[in-house]
């Protein structure tokens, strides 16, 4: 069965520094990836999305993935974190086999230090 | 388009009321899901539709709970009768399917408490 791990729960950075967060997948074939943000008090939004071609994405609000077949991995990466980027951040996963469902990961809370 | 609408935004009621949620999808996505978020058990996805039929309901967690959608532009998540630990914020989300491959569109959730 397909499955989304985001091994970390919580993570705090400070403000300016660099940002990555960490999602594996377990999918036998190429999946569609997506990273969504969802502050506090809102919905899901999608930041960024992998379908194919180029491994490396890009996304809203500067946010970068990279896709790594070999390592069944999607980080999400920002190089600059601001202080309005505190928020949970989710994985997802989907493929033509879930019938337009998509699998989330755990989530990961970002808090950013002044 | 105004994106995925939930009605109410708030809903407080008292343990053994029945609750109804509201969602209006996007104009022309075929899929609707319907999701719970809690602190202790994150996102999840409860029932989705296709084209107005539902296609899994494994989520759903309880028979207290149903969802309709009788048409394209409207679905209903039900709750009869509510118990304090039915209190969570629920989305509704819309897709285009798998032409978007599977992309899905969340509305801003509706946060139930149940006392």
């Amino acid at each position: 069965a397909q499955s989304v791990t985001q091994p970390d729960i919580h993570i705090t950075v400070s403000e300016g520094a660099s940002l990555e967060l960490r999602c594996n997948y377990s999918y036998g074939a190429t999946p569609y990836l997506f990273w969504y943000v969802q502050s506090p008090g809102q919905g899901l939004q999608l930041l960024l999305k992998y379908f194919s071609g180029d491994t490396l994405v890009q996304g809203i609000k500067g946010f970068e993935a990279e896709f790594k077949r070999s390592q069944s991995s999607f980080n999400l990466r920002k190089p600059s974190v601001h202080w309005s980027d505190a928020a949970e951040y989710f994985c997802a996963v989907g493929a033509v086999n879930q019938g337009g469902k998509l699998i989330f990961g755990q989530g990961t809370e970002l808090s950013v230090k002044p | 388009d105004a994106g995925v609408i939930q009605s109410p935004r708030h809903e407080v009621t008292e343990m053994g009321q029945e609750v109804t949620l509201r969602c209006k999808p996007i104009s022309g996505h075929d899929y609707l899901f319907w999701y719970r978020q809690t602190m202790m058990r994150g996102l999840e996805l409860l029932i989705y539709f296709n084209n107005n039929v539902p296609i899994d309901d494994s989520g759903m967690p309880e028979d207290r709970f149903s969802a309709k959608m009788p048409n394209a532009s409207f679905s209903t998540l039900k709750i009869q009768p509510s118990e304090p630990r039915d209190s969570a914020v629920y989305f509704c989300a819309s897709s285009p399917g798998t032409v978007s491959r599977n992309e899905q569109y969340f509305g801003p959730g509706t946060r139930l408490t149940v006392t």
